[in-house]
Protein backbone atom coordinates (compact mmCIF):
# COMPACT_ATOMS: atom_id res chain seq x y z
CA UNK A 1 0.00 0.00 0.00
CA UNK A 2 1.63 3.34 -0.97
CA UNK A 3 -0.11 5.53 0.68
CA UNK A 4 0.62 9.17 -0.31
CA UNK A 5 2.49 10.04 -3.22
CA UNK A 6 4.10 12.65 -4.48
CA UNK A 7 5.94 13.72 -7.41
CA UNK A 8 9.05 15.27 -7.62
CA UNK A 9 10.69 14.92 -4.87
CA UNK A 10 12.69 17.72 -5.32
CA UNK A 11 13.07 20.46 -8.03
CA UNK A 12 14.37 23.77 -8.61
CA UNK A 13 13.23 26.61 -10.57
CA UNK A 14 13.85 30.00 -11.54
CA UNK A 15 11.84 33.21 -10.39
CA UNK A 16 8.80 33.35 -13.01
CA UNK A 17 8.31 29.80 -14.09
CA UNK A 18 5.37 27.71 -13.60
CA UNK A 19 5.46 23.85 -12.04
CA UNK A 20 3.15 21.26 -11.20
CA UNK A 21 3.13 19.37 -8.24
CA UNK A 22 1.51 15.79 -8.09
CA UNK A 23 -0.32 13.99 -5.30
CA UNK A 24 -2.05 10.74 -5.24
CA UNK A 25 -3.46 8.73 -3.16
CA UNK A 26 -4.48 5.05 -2.76
CA UNK A 27 -6.64 4.96 0.38
CA UNK A 28 -10.25 6.05 -1.30
CA UNK A 29 -9.75 9.14 1.16
CA UNK A 30 -12.28 12.36 0.48
CA UNK A 31 -10.50 14.77 1.68
CA UNK A 32 -7.14 16.06 0.03
CA UNK A 33 -4.58 18.82 1.41
CA UNK A 34 -1.64 20.66 0.29
CA UNK A 35 0.43 22.05 2.93
CA UNK A 36 3.99 23.88 2.79
CA UNK A 37 6.54 23.62 5.77
CA UNK A 38 9.17 26.79 6.41
CA UNK A 39 12.27 26.15 8.99
CA UNK A 40 10.82 26.77 12.18
CA UNK A 41 7.54 27.06 11.15
CA UNK A 42 4.36 24.45 11.88
CA UNK A 43 3.00 22.72 8.52
CA UNK A 44 0.66 26.21 7.07
CA UNK A 45 -2.34 24.95 4.50
CA UNK A 46 -2.51 25.89 0.95
CA UNK A 47 -5.14 24.62 -0.11
CA UNK A 48 -7.65 21.71 0.66
CA UNK A 49 -10.59 19.56 -1.29
CA UNK A 50 -13.03 18.27 1.01
CA UNK A 51 -14.58 15.66 -1.83
CA UNK A 52 -13.75 15.50 -5.08
CA UNK A 53 -14.91 18.43 -7.41
CA UNK A 54 -14.52 20.89 -4.46
CA UNK A 55 -11.53 22.93 -3.46
CA UNK A 56 -10.86 25.41 -0.64
CA UNK A 57 -8.46 28.33 0.12
CA UNK A 58 -6.89 27.61 3.09
CA UNK A 59 -4.78 29.33 5.41
CA UNK A 60 -2.09 30.49 3.04
CA UNK A 61 -3.76 30.46 -1.21
CA UNK A 62 -1.56 33.53 -2.93
CA UNK A 63 0.68 32.49 -5.66
CA UNK A 64 -0.95 28.84 -5.93
CA UNK A 65 -3.75 26.76 -8.22
CA UNK A 66 -5.31 23.36 -7.07
CA UNK A 67 -7.35 20.24 -9.44
CA UNK A 68 -8.56 17.99 -7.39
CA UNK A 69 -8.72 15.89 -10.76
CA UNK A 70 -10.37 12.94 -9.25
CA UNK A 71 -11.12 10.82 -6.02
CA UNK A 72 -7.18 10.21 -5.98
CA UNK A 73 -5.17 12.77 -7.66
CA UNK A 74 -4.72 16.26 -6.25
CA UNK A 75 -2.07 18.97 -7.88
CA UNK A 76 -0.89 22.20 -6.64
CA UNK A 77 0.33 24.82 -9.48
CA UNK A 78 2.55 27.40 -9.46
CA UNK A 79 2.02 29.69 -11.92
CA UNK A 80 4.75 32.41 -11.32
CA UNK A 81 7.33 30.70 -8.72
CA UNK A 82 8.77 33.52 -6.43
CA UNK A 83 11.74 33.03 -4.17
CA UNK A 84 8.98 33.30 -1.35
CA UNK A 85 7.66 29.87 -2.21
CA UNK A 86 10.76 27.83 -1.58
CA UNK A 87 9.49 25.70 0.44
CA UNK A 88 8.99 21.64 1.83
CA UNK A 89 5.30 21.06 0.15
CA UNK A 90 3.53 18.34 1.95
CA UNK A 91 0.47 16.34 0.47
CA UNK A 92 -2.22 14.94 2.95
CA UNK A 93 -5.27 12.92 2.46
CA UNK A 94 -7.81 11.89 5.15
CA UNK A 95 -11.45 10.89 5.90
CA UNK A 96 -13.24 14.12 7.37
CA UNK A 97 -12.78 14.08 11.32
CA UNK A 98 -9.65 11.45 11.36
CA UNK A 99 -5.99 11.93 11.10
CA UNK A 100 -3.71 12.67 7.63
CA UNK A 101 -2.05 10.70 5.87
CA UNK A 102 1.11 12.62 4.31
CA UNK A 103 3.30 12.24 1.42
CA UNK A 104 7.06 12.58 1.77
CA UNK A 105 7.46 15.82 0.10
CA UNK A 106 8.61 17.75 -2.34
CA UNK A 107 10.97 20.23 -1.75
CA UNK A 108 10.81 23.35 -4.01
CA UNK A 109 13.76 26.09 -4.51
CA UNK A 110 13.33 29.13 -6.46
CA UNK A 111 16.03 31.37 -7.51
CA UNK B 1 -5.56 34.21 19.52
CA UNK B 2 -6.52 30.48 19.12
CA UNK B 3 -3.47 28.50 18.68
CA UNK B 4 -1.80 25.25 19.10
CA UNK B 5 1.70 25.13 20.60
CA UNK B 6 4.64 23.30 22.32
CA UNK B 7 6.04 24.02 25.51
CA UNK B 8 9.42 23.12 24.49
CA UNK B 9 11.16 23.58 21.38
CA UNK B 10 13.74 20.79 21.84
CA UNK B 11 14.00 18.14 24.08
CA UNK B 12 16.55 15.20 24.59
CA UNK B 13 16.98 12.09 26.69
CA UNK B 14 19.08 8.90 27.31
CA UNK B 15 18.14 5.98 25.91
CA UNK B 16 15.46 4.04 27.81
CA UNK B 17 14.49 7.35 29.46
CA UNK B 18 10.77 8.11 29.27
CA UNK B 19 10.03 11.00 27.52
CA UNK B 20 7.35 13.84 27.79
CA UNK B 21 6.57 16.06 25.12
CA UNK B 22 3.31 18.66 25.73
CA UNK B 23 1.21 20.96 23.95
CA UNK B 24 -1.00 23.70 24.43
CA UNK B 25 -3.88 24.64 23.12
CA UNK B 26 -6.86 27.58 23.56
CA UNK B 27 -9.75 26.95 21.82
CA UNK B 28 -12.54 24.56 24.53
CA UNK B 29 -14.37 23.04 21.24
CA UNK B 30 -11.47 21.36 19.62
CA UNK B 31 -12.57 17.59 19.75
CA UNK B 32 -9.69 15.57 18.27
CA UNK B 33 -6.20 15.62 18.71
CA UNK B 34 -3.16 14.16 17.08
CA UNK B 35 0.10 13.73 17.76
CA UNK B 36 2.79 12.77 14.51
CA UNK B 37 5.99 12.40 14.34
CA UNK B 38 8.12 13.70 11.28
CA UNK B 39 11.73 12.18 10.82
CA UNK B 40 14.05 14.12 8.56
CA UNK B 41 13.26 14.35 4.78
CA UNK B 42 9.91 12.51 5.73
CA UNK B 43 6.37 13.52 5.97
CA UNK B 44 4.27 13.43 9.34
CA UNK B 45 4.11 9.86 10.26
CA UNK B 46 0.57 9.56 12.83
CA UNK B 47 1.30 8.10 15.82
CA UNK B 48 -1.82 7.95 17.88
CA UNK B 49 -4.91 10.19 18.87
CA UNK B 50 -7.47 11.32 21.33
CA UNK B 51 -10.89 12.39 21.18
CA UNK B 52 -12.00 14.86 23.74
CA UNK B 53 -14.49 12.63 25.32
CA UNK B 54 -11.07 10.54 26.31
CA UNK B 55 -8.64 11.61 29.38
CA UNK B 56 -5.92 8.97 27.74
CA UNK B 57 -5.18 7.26 25.32
CA UNK B 58 -2.52 3.93 24.81
CA UNK B 59 -0.62 2.66 22.03
CA UNK B 60 2.78 0.69 21.76
CA UNK B 61 4.78 2.40 23.67
CA UNK B 62 2.88 6.15 23.34
CA UNK B 63 0.37 7.81 25.52
CA UNK B 64 -1.28 10.70 24.78
CA UNK B 65 -3.01 12.60 28.06
CA UNK B 66 -5.58 15.38 27.49
CA UNK B 67 -6.44 17.41 29.90
CA UNK B 68 -9.54 19.69 29.05
CA UNK B 69 -9.33 21.98 32.38
CA UNK B 70 -6.01 23.55 31.80
CA UNK B 71 -6.48 22.37 27.53
CA UNK B 72 -3.07 20.37 27.69
CA UNK B 73 -2.59 17.65 25.73
CA UNK B 74 1.23 15.47 26.18
CA UNK B 75 2.77 12.74 24.57
CA UNK B 76 4.89 10.22 27.11
CA UNK B 77 6.83 7.51 24.67
CA UNK B 78 7.90 4.82 27.83
CA UNK B 79 11.60 3.53 26.81
CA UNK B 80 12.77 6.11 24.45
CA UNK B 81 15.14 4.61 21.89
CA UNK B 82 17.31 6.53 18.93
CA UNK B 83 14.94 5.57 16.47
CA UNK B 84 12.04 8.02 18.51
CA UNK B 85 14.42 10.83 17.21
CA UNK B 86 12.21 13.17 15.18
CA UNK B 87 10.25 16.63 15.59
CA UNK B 88 6.83 15.59 17.35
CA UNK B 89 3.44 17.75 15.71
CA UNK B 90 0.54 18.01 17.50
CA UNK B 91 -2.50 18.47 16.18
CA UNK B 92 -5.87 20.48 17.23
CA UNK B 93 -9.10 19.75 15.55
CA UNK B 94 -11.71 22.25 15.81
CA UNK B 95 -14.97 22.17 13.81
CA UNK B 96 -15.38 26.25 12.08
CA UNK B 97 -17.51 25.14 9.72
CA UNK B 98 -14.57 24.76 7.35
CA UNK B 99 -11.14 23.29 7.48
CA UNK B 100 -10.51 21.92 10.95
CA UNK B 101 -6.61 21.04 11.79
CA UNK B 102 -4.31 23.35 13.18
CA UNK B 103 -0.77 21.79 13.64
CA UNK B 104 1.93 22.97 16.77
CA UNK B 105 5.37 24.12 15.55
CA UNK B 106 6.80 20.91 16.36
CA UNK B 107 9.15 19.91 19.22
CA UNK B 108 12.90 18.23 18.38
CA UNK B 109 13.58 15.33 20.24
CA UNK B 110 17.12 13.72 20.70
CA UNK B 111 17.53 10.37 22.34
CA UNK B 112 21.16 10.07 23.72
CA UNK B 113 22.69 6.58 23.56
Amino acid sequence: NAGVTQTPKFQVLKTGQSMTLQCAQDMNHNSMYWYRQDPGMGLRLIYYSASEGTTDKGEVPNGYNVSRLNKREFSLRLESAAPSQTSVYFCASSEAGRAQHFGDGTRLSIL
Amino acid sequence: GESVGLHLPTLSVQEGDNSIINCAYSNSASDYFIWYKQESGKGPQFIIDIRSNMDKRQGQRVTVLLNKTVKHLSLQIAATQPGDSAVYFCAENRDTGGFKTIFGAGTRLFVKA
